[in-house]
């Protein structure tokens, strides 16, 4: 079993871009989170979601951010209209049950 | 509110020195614990939690609820120890997204 995939792994936008990470989550698995983790700072939890829907996004911006996790396909993190303060790695993490997380390698995204 | 604290940034010590990497929570109820370890370019994986008592890699981890801590310890540590550590606590009555503490750098030298 492939353990969560990110990708990509490094990606770099211009302010005002967008920016779209993925994450496919382990087989079998129907829960994800989204954490960030900002440069010297521990990770924080930003959305949980299951197919097709959003449990808790209590830890996303309320802008320009966003989350889904298709029926079919990775989930998705979008953050439109980039700017420097986004530049943070971005870990996904799958789960059977909430009981226990897998994580992904992470992508690092750097605004310039 | 609920939130982990690591008061140490890093911590560096010498081969075969024990190691202990200080945790302390805040929550209203039982909590369960984890601690989870980046090593060097690879992803953030479980190292233990403390309702399994287990040892892993010689690392333990007791719960001690009347100084709300659950510090990691280890008697000697070997230099394959350097790595991230981070101290979580689940929310399973939220979906069971976790809280992290800041993080604690450990370096063990030769």
């Amino acid at each position: 079993n492939a353990g969560v995939m990110q990708n990509p792994r490094h990606l770099v936008r211009r302010r005002g871009q967008e920016a779209r990470l993925r994450c496919s989550p382990m087989k079998g698995h129907s829960h994800v989170y989204w954490y960030r983790q900002l440069p010297e700072e521990g990770l924080k939890f930003m959305v949980y979601l299951q197919k097709e829907n959003i449990i808790d996004e209590s830890g996303m911006p309320k802008e320009r951010f966003s989350a889904e996790f298709p029926k079919e396909g990775p989930s998705i993190l979008r953050i439109q209209q980039v700017v420097r303060g986004d530049s943070a790695a971005y870990f996904c993490a799958s789960s059977p049950s909430r009981y226990e997380q897998y994580f992904g390698p992470g992508t690092r995204l750097t605004v310039t | 509110a609920q939130r982990v604290t690591q008061p140490e940034k890093l911590l560096s010590v010498f081969k075969g020195a024990p190691v202990e990497l200080k945790c302390n929570y805040s929550y209203s109820g039982s909590p369960e614990l984890f601690w989870y370890v980046q090593y060097s370019r690879q992803r953030l994986q479980l190292l233990l939690r403390h309702i399994s008592r287990e040892s892993i890699k010689g690392f333990t981890a007791d719960l001690n609820k009347g100084e709300t801590s659950f510090h990691l310890k280890k008697p000697f540590a070997q230099e394959e120890d350097s790595a991230m550590y981070y101290c979580a606590l689940p929310f399973y009555n939220q979906g069971g997204k976790l809280i992290f503490g800041q993080g604690t750098e450990l370096s063990v030298k030769p």
